[in-house]
């Protein structure tokens, strides 16, 4: 079993469509979860960053963390074809860099 | 701009040669990372660095080596001895504690 594991898509919605997207992971000890977008051929971009269970939003977007079910999600509402990119979820026990890990991304296209 | 930049974009390997990757950030982070980007894997950590003449070997560093002389600079070098060298390479950089990653727009490096 995968350390971190997301669905990889691809994930087709028209515009205007809520977009949910997921993450399981297996190490309990993880406490600090993040969510990157990533534009083909380009560097990924950190989007939501959390510590611990919860939700947490920001603009279109919201980030929730379900530790007990070891599942973390990332919604978009109000999806745009701007959207349309891969998603990756990382996660660690610390705050240090070194110890992310990286799910392999859910490529998400919104269609116009 | 803060950002990190990485040159070239576009990289090609003959077999048997040693090339330089280049990693560049402004943003006065003191940890920078090397990562590979294969298809439907996660991003993978090859070193990593948290201060200046000071690096650690990641999950993947065999076929790799990299130096850290400044805090702005992280060259990667994929030797020869890297027998699979085909990946999209991504450089990137945090404070330390991280609270995330900021990335570089990567290179692409393919063997001919």
């Amino acid at each position: 079993q995968k350390e971190v594991e997301q669905d990889p898509g691809p994930l087709s919605v028209p515009e205007g469509a809520i977009v949910s997207l997921n993450c399981t992971y297996s190490n309990s000890a993880f406490q600090y979860f993040m969510w990157y977008r990533q534009y083909s051929r380009k560097g990924p971009e950190l989007l939501m960053y959390t510590y611990s269970s919860g939700n947490k939003e920001d603009g279109r977007f919201t980030a929730q963390v379900d530790k007990s079910s070891k599942y973390i999600s990332l919604f978009i509402r109000d999806s745009q074809p701007s959207d349309s990119a891969t998603y990756l979820c990382a996660m660690s026990f610390d705050n240090y860099g070194q110890n992310f890990v990286f799910g392999p991304g859910t490529r998400l296209s919104v269609l116009p | 701009d803060g950002g990190i930049t990485q040159s070239p974009k576009y990289l090609f390997r003959k077999e048997g040669q040693n090339v330089t990757l280049s990693c560049e950030q402004n943003l006065n982070h003191d940890a920078m990372y090397w990562y590979r980007q294969d298809p439907g894997q996660g991003l993978r950590l090859i070193y990593y660095s948290q201060i200046v003449n000071d690096f650690q070997k990641g999950d993947i560093a065999e076929g790799y080596s990299v130096s850290r002389e400044k805090k702005e600079s992280f060259p990667l070098t994929v030797t020869s001895a890297q027998k699979n060298p085909t990946a999209f390479y991504l450089c990137a950089s945090s404070r330390a504690p991280a609270g995330g990653y900021t990335f570089g727009s990567g290179t692409r490096l393919t063997v001919v």
